[in-house]
């Protein structure tokens, strides 16, 4: 079955430390993006990319980081310079980022700080 | 500045008490609605997409509306496994192939008692 696959489910973070989100899609979708989901407040864009080799970024894209160098991959690095990083982190994908098809959705990574 | 609120933010139903859940907005050009459901510790999941004001949607108990400033999700004759957050988000019209960014809202907690 195609869909979008995220890992780990759940994550701890040391102080100081990087870590890495994984995302990957078999939908075939040329776009991808990353969210960050806390409670009580709607889904906020951390970056975005449209293409290989090529992201934006979103609305909260401070202290995260991502690449894209295959087109079924968009992995988010979440920077020791975010200082806030406890949420739900959820990976999305759709045909572009300039049409109007909706956006499909991994399980999310849930991340804790230790 | 694009805005979406969803309410009520939680909603409790007896099973087969039929409401609805709002989702008021503001874009600069309404280019898709889109509702999900969101169960917990779980990605989001499309349900429908409106493109303009008049249009309607159903799949199986529920049915999505559309007007100018608003959409409505009916839910007929709730089940206990109907329990979701439910999201609401909006793209806004952007110019040429410029991307199209969702804007969403807060969500409504609904649960279904048996």
């Amino acid at each position: 079955d195609g869909g979008i696959t995220q890992s780990p489910k759940y994550l701890f973070r040391k102080e100081g430390q990087n870590v890495t989100l994984s995302c990957e899609q078999n939908l075939n979708h040329d776009a991808m993006y990353w969210y960050r989901q806390d409670p009580g407040q709607g889904l906020r864009l951390i970056y975005y990319s449209q293409i290989v080799n090529d992201f934006q970024k979103g609305d909260i894209a401070e202290g995260y980081s991502v690449s894209r160098e295959k087109k079924e991959s968009f992995p988010l690095t979440v920077t020791s310079a975010q200082k806030n990083p406890t949420a739900f982190y959820l990976c999305a994908s759709s045909w572009s980022t300039y049409s109007n098809q909706p956006q499909h959705f991994g399980d999310g990574t849930r991340l804790s700080i230790l | 500045e694009d805005q979406v609120t969803q309410s009520p933010e939680a909603l409790r139903l007896q099973e087969g008490e039929s409401s609805s859940l709002n989702c008021s907005y503001t874009v600069s050009g309404l280019r898709g609605l889109f509702w999900y459901r969101q169960d917990p510790g779980k990605g989001p999941e499309f349900l429908f997409t409106l493109y303009s004001a008049g249009e309607e949607k159903e799949k199986e108990r529920l049915k999505a509306t559309l007007t100018k400033k608003e959409s409505f999700l009916h839910i007929t004759a709730p089940k206990p496994e109907d329990s979701a957050t439910y999201l609401c988000a909006v793209q806004a019209r952007a110019g040429g192939t410029s991307y199209g960014k969702l804007t969403f809202g807060q969500g409504t907690i609904l649960t279904v008692h048996p």
